[in-house]
């Protein structure tokens, strides 16, 4: 079955700086990839995705890159604010956003003033 | 856009009771529904994948005798935990799904005293 690996575990920025969260997969049937947005106690929100034929994907100061041929895509985030503060998790899918998605072991980032 | 609610939100339950979870979806069909299972600081796991009128399908490790999957129409679907243990203790969550697309429930906190 898929693994999906994210790196890192915790990410500590100042406000206003840039962050970046990766993540590895190893089925290369994988076509979806989505990254949600997780506040404690609260469900994951998703926040921007990329299907496999697309290498990169923008909204605001979020943005998503895909390699397929690595096998590993990774969330931009730029211009930091202190509500980006969250648990970050990546996932991947065979099929698309409708099927079982396959999570990291997510990112702790915080926003530091 | 679509709605998926889930009670209770939180529960508090005696060691060997049964507890049940109910996930709707309020405004669309819900063919396939994940139940997922998240313990504190870690990712979500895939529980089992239910389809509408069908057995649901079970990850690795997940005892089918002990988390109960009921998938009885296209908007309800409910997990009941059975004899609960304090190591049953975690935030249960569902995702509804149509075709390409999956929607998250607020999730449960089961706390087994």
């Amino acid at each position: 079955g898929e693994n999906v690996e994210q790196h890192p575990s915790t990410l500590s920025v100042q406000e206003g700086d840039s962050a970046v969260i990766k993540c590895t997969y190893s089925d290369s049937a994988s076509n979806y990839f989505p990254w949600y947005k997780q506040e404690l106690g609260k469900r994951p929100q998703l926040i921007i995705d990329i299907r496999s034929n697309v290498g990169e994907k923008k909204d605001q100061r979020i943005a998503v890159t895909l390699n397929k041929t690595a096998k590993h895509f990774s969330l931009h985030i730029t211009e930091t604010q202190p509500e980006d503060s969250a648990v970050y998790f990546c996932a991947a899918s065979n099929t698309g956003g409708g099927n079982k998605l396959t999570f990291g072991t997510g990112t702790q980032l915080k926003v530091e003033l | 856009g679509a709605v998926v609610s889930q009670h209770p939100s939180w529960v508090i339950c005696k060691s060997g009771t049964s507890v049940k979870i109910e996930c709707r979806s309020l405004d669309f069909q819900a063919t396939t529904m994940f139940w997922y299972r998240q313990f504190p600081k870690q990712s979500l796991m895939l529980m089992a994948t239910s389809n509408e009128g069908s057995k649901a399908t079970y990850e690795q490790g997940v005892e089918k005798d002990k988390f109960l999957i009921n998938h009885a129409s296209l908007t309800l679907s409910t997990l009941t935990v059975t004899s609960a243990h304090p190591e049953d203790s975690s935030f249960y969550i569902c995702r509804a799904g149509q075709v390409d697309e999956a929607f998250f429930g607020q999730g449960t906190r089961l706390t087994v005293v």
